[in-house]
């Protein structure tokens, strides 16, 4: 079954501990993606990799770190995470076309709350 | 101003009814036009994927852009309690991978 995978789905952490969201795609992708969804603000990008070894900053990558070394698979880092850093947090993939994105698959979604 | 907005809802509705959702954008660079659909504690999944100006059908659903009016919308007939949930649109440049989401409208469908 083509799919994207979130690890973990639920993540209650402390001020300051770093941790890693994983996730994965078994599709073949070029493009990877992490998302946050906040009420009110919808979802936001906050990182992407068009290919392996290539990532840049989406709209708020400010405490955030990824890594694309492997094709499949786009961790999002978290080296220092703050309360305001509580969210739903989405990763997503897709095929790419002459530059382009294709439909972007999304996978079920962590759910941090950082205390 | 926000490059995408979209009225957050709940927007409660009976079985059967015919349902309007929009957004509206600022940004006229945007050429692809998608709604996704994203049920309570899911990711988003697509539903409608557009170019340009016009209409697209895909069963009770329908996509409509107005890009002189930068306006987009989706209408479902004979709405089901099956489409209760959060409807997002979702627009891209031309030239660029990256998609801007508007905040969703929850939609409630009652049997």
């Amino acid at each position: 079954e083509a799919q994207v995978t979130q690890n973990p789905r639920y993540l209650i952490t402390v001020t300051g501990k770093k941790l890693t969201v994983t996730c994965s795609q078994n599709m073949n992708h070029e493009y990877m993606s992490w998302y946050r969804q906040d009420p009110g603000l919808g979802l936001r990008q906050i990182y992407y990799s068009m290919n392996v070894e290539v990532t840049d900053k989406g709209d708020v990558p400010e405490g955030y770190k990824v890594s694309r070394k492997e094709k499949r698979n786009f961790p999002l880092i978290l080296e220092s995470p703050s309360p305001n850093q509580t969210s739903l947090y989405f990763c997503a993939s897709s095929a790419t076309s002459g530059g382009y994105t294709d439909t972007q698959y999304f996978g079920p979604g962590t759910r941090l709350t950082v205390l | 101003q926000k490059e995408v907005e979209q009225d957050p809802g709940p927007l409660s509705v009976p079985e059967g009814a015919i349902v309007s959702l929009n957004c509206t954008y600022s940004n006229s660079a945007f050429q692809y036009f998608m709604w996704y659909r994203q049920y309570s504690r899911k990711g988003p999944e697509l539903l409608m994927y557009t170019y340009s100006s016009g209409n697209k059908e895909d069963g009770r659903f329908t996509a409509q852009v107005d890009k002189s009016s930068k306006y987009i919308s989706l209408f479902i007939r004979d709405s089901q309690p099956s489409d209760s949930a959060t409807y997002l649109c979702a627009l891209q440049n031309t030239g660029f991978q990256k998609l801007v989401f508007g905040t969703g409208t929850r939609l409630l469908v009652s049997p």
